[in-house]
């Protein structure tokens, strides 16, 4: 059974500093990967997919990392801004050998970027 | 592309009754999953669909829990006689042919039940 871990559950910086999220998930059989942004009580924005085949992929300010063997993905924001406090969470997509596929979600980084 | 669309944005029942939940899927695609997100939880898959067909429900509760997506139509999660712990965010998602773009998902009903 897939499992996604996110670390920290929560982090605050100040505004301006480079931070990174931690995925882990324990099923290396993965397709893909794909960090998303939640506002508060809102829905889901895909920041960044990255295949399997892939190490990594960029967006603006955004970079996310893979590293499937080891079971890892990172997300990088660069120059944080009070605008990224949201939760991010990271989801990995699997596809059966009967064709069921589905996303496992991690529970989420709560991140407060500090004026 | 009006993007994966669900309705309502909030829908609020008494204990007992039933919950309809829609969502439509981005234009084109085929595929539509349902996920629920308990309060201070993460999301949890639910069911997955195709047009006229159920691919994996091992998501669902056994009992008072269903989902359809007809050939015409949006999907639909049904939730008969609604308790409390019902209270959550529901949210579809919808995939294309091939999945390379990634899910997109919806905004997302919040059910209260009261």
């Amino acid at each position: 059974k897939q499992e996604v871990t996110q670390i920290p559950a929560a982090l605050s910086v100040p505004e301006g500093e480079n931070l990174v999220l931690n995925c882990s998930f324990t099923d290396s059989a993965i397709y893909n990967l794909q960090w998303f942004r939640q506002d508060p009580g809102k829905g889901l924005t895909s920041l960044l997919l990255i295949q399997s085949s892939q190490r990594e992929q960029t967006s603006g300010r955004l970079n996310a990392s893979l590293d499937k063997s080891s079971g890892r993905s990172t997300l990088y924001i660069a120059a944080s801004q009070p605008g990224d406090s949201a939760t991010y969470l990271c989801a990995v997509r699997v596809i059966s050998n009967f064709g069921n596929e589905k996303l496992t979600f991690g529970t989420g980084t709560r991140l407060t970027i500090i004026p | 592309n009006a993007g994966v669309m669900q309705n309502p944005r909030h829908l609020v029942r008494r204990r007992g009754q039933e919950a309809r939940l829609r969502c439509s899927p981005m234009k084109g695609h085929s595929h539509v999953y349902w996920y629920r997100q308990l309060p201070e939880e993460g999301l949890k898959f639910m069911v997955y669909l195709q047009k006229e067909n159920i691919i994996d429900e091992s998501g669902m509760p056994k009992e008072r829990f269903s989902a359809e997506f007809p050939k015409e139509g949006p999907s639909i999660l049904r939730i008969q006689q609604v308790v409390r712990g019902d209270s959550a965010a529901y949210f579809c998602a919808s995939l294309g042919i091939g999945g390379h773009d990634g899910y997109t998902f919806g905004s997302g009903t919040r059910l209260t039940v009261v």
